[in-house]
């Protein structure tokens, strides 16, 4: 059975500063695709940043960027230039390809401090 | 904009009392799922359908059903909701071909 956990329950970072969340997963799947979501305290989540796993290459979108360790199933989210707008559960989540079956972690509460 | 809804945004309803949820979505997406999303903790897959095709977790209580007449609605319905059962029931899309899921702003259920 798969499994995602994030051991950061909460942490917090000045505005204008870099943070890195972590994320680990276990899995016997070959391919499958890693996401970062946001739940801002409005509650609706949107999608940050998404890694298919026969992509070596880390993906980046923006001020986000991962860092994506296959061998070791560590996926961590870094966030650079902090704005109080990412004040937010951040949710490491993971899908085998083929499946409908999302698993979430449990989340990192991430404040942004002014 | 297209989107997924959800009613009502808060939700109060009694011990024992039924009580249903909805969502609605504009995306023409073929896979909807119903989450439990206590607080502190993951969201929990409840159920999903693949079309009209219904997948039922194998953990999910019985208390909890599920209808999707058509592509765009799906409906949580709890039939004898407890006191375990308040939480944040979020509704998700997805599309075939498309591993990101598209939420609705959640549904807080409260039981008295």
């Amino acid at each position: 059975a798969q499994t995602v956990t994030q051991s950061q329950p909460e942490m917090s970072v000045q505005e204008a500063e870099t943070v890195t969340l972590s994320c680990t997963y276990d899995t016997s799947e070959n391919n499958y695709y890693l996401f970062w979501y946001k739940q801002p305290p409005s509650r609706q989540m949107i999608l940050v940043i998404r890694q298919e796993a026969y992509k070596q290459q880390n993906a980046t979108e923006n001020r986000f960027s991962v860092n994506f360790q296959k061998a070791a199933k560590s996926f961590s989210l870094k966030i650079s230039d902090s704005q109080l707008g990412d004040t937010a559960m951040y949710f490491c989540a993971f899908t085998a390809s083929g499946t409908y079956k999302y698993i979430f972690g449990t989340g990192t509460r991430l404040k942004v401090l002014a | 904009d297209a989107m997924v809804i959800q009613n009502p945004r808060y939700q109060v309803t009694q011990f024992g009392k039924p009580v249903t949820l909805s969502c609605s979505q504009t995306l023409n997406h073929n896979v909807m799922y119903w989450y439990q999303q206590k607080s502190s903790q993951a969201p929990k897959l409840l159920f999903h359908y693949y079309d009209k095709d219904f997948n039922n977790e194998a953990d999910t209580p019985d208390n909890f059903q599920s209808r999707r007449p058509n592509t765009s609605f799906c409906f949580l319905d709890i039939r004898s909701p407890g006191l375990g059962d308040a939480a944040m029931y979020l509704c998700a899309t997805k599309d075939r071909g498309n591993e990101k899921l598209f939420f609705g702003s959640g549904t807080q259920l409260s039981v008295l």
